[in-house]
């Protein structure tokens, strides 16, 4: 059973041009959503966790800007900006906040730089 | 800082054959910690976590690993691999508080000779 849904699942993003990704959370008993980014090294890092509709996070990293949004109870975003290099964005979801909880992942969006 | 090494960036094992994949991990505290796998061309899944108590935990699939405190490892093994065991496999530890984030290792293919 699918519990995220993940769109789209590859992108070609000119450079310079913002991207957004969006996330469905198919089941409501696994309401904690975040993001994590897959560099082209397979290396995994987190990125934002948002409970509530309305919650908004910004972090820049190496080689992008992000912007999440928990847009409904069921749907997270993502805008990716100023992207220099590939990487892999996940959406992931949990049945509770704290960080030993196990995670449930998307398939991903793989975003390339044309 | 809490880290997780995982020193081998590829194994190569004979289908049939035994096969450990090692794991470090820098915590000062108790952990919690999973390993992942990741196939080809897909999200991540929980292969087994660790909370304390019995060192030995089971996983799907036949996979097992063993926590030791004294050697700050997480190793995963499996008595007898097979060729659908192709994949990334990842080792995360978590704080087990209100934390969202998992600190993962850089990941280990694995790839099955026939």
């Amino acid at each position: 059973v699918t519990l995220l849904e993940q769109n789209p699942r590859w992108r070609l993003v000119p450079r310079g041009q913002a991207v957004n990704l969006r996330c469905i959370l198919k089941n409501s008993q696994y309401p904690w959503m975040s993001w994590y980014q897959q560099d082209l090294q397979k290396q995994l890092q987190w990125l934002f966790t948002l409970r509530s509709p309305g919650d908004k996070e910004v972090k820049s990293l190496p080689g992008a800007d992000y912007l999440a949004t928990r847009v409904t109870d069921t749907e997270l975003r993502l805008q990716v900006a100023n992207m220099s290099q590939g990487r892999t964005l996940y959406c992931t979801c949990s049945p509770g906040q704290i960080s030993n909880e196990r995670l449930f992942f998307g398939h991903g969006t793989k975003l390339s730089v044309l | 800082a809490q880290s997780v090494t995982q020193p081998d960036a590829r194994v190569t094992v004979s289908e049939g054959a035994s096969l450990q994949l090692r794991c470090k991990y820098s915590y000062f505290g108790t952990p919690y910690l999973f390993w992942y796998v990741q196939y080809p061309r897909q999200g991540l899944q929980l292969l087994l976590k660790y909370y304390p108590g019995d060192p030995v935990v089971q996983g799907v699939n036949g996979f097992e690993a063993e926590f030791s405190k004294s050697n700050s490892s997480f190793h995963l093994r499996k008595a007898s691999v097979h060729w659908s065991d192709w994949a990334v496999y990842f080792c995360a530890v978590s704080m087990g508080d209100s934390n969202y984030q998992l600190i993962w290792g850089s990941g280990t293919k694995l790839i099955i000779k026939p």
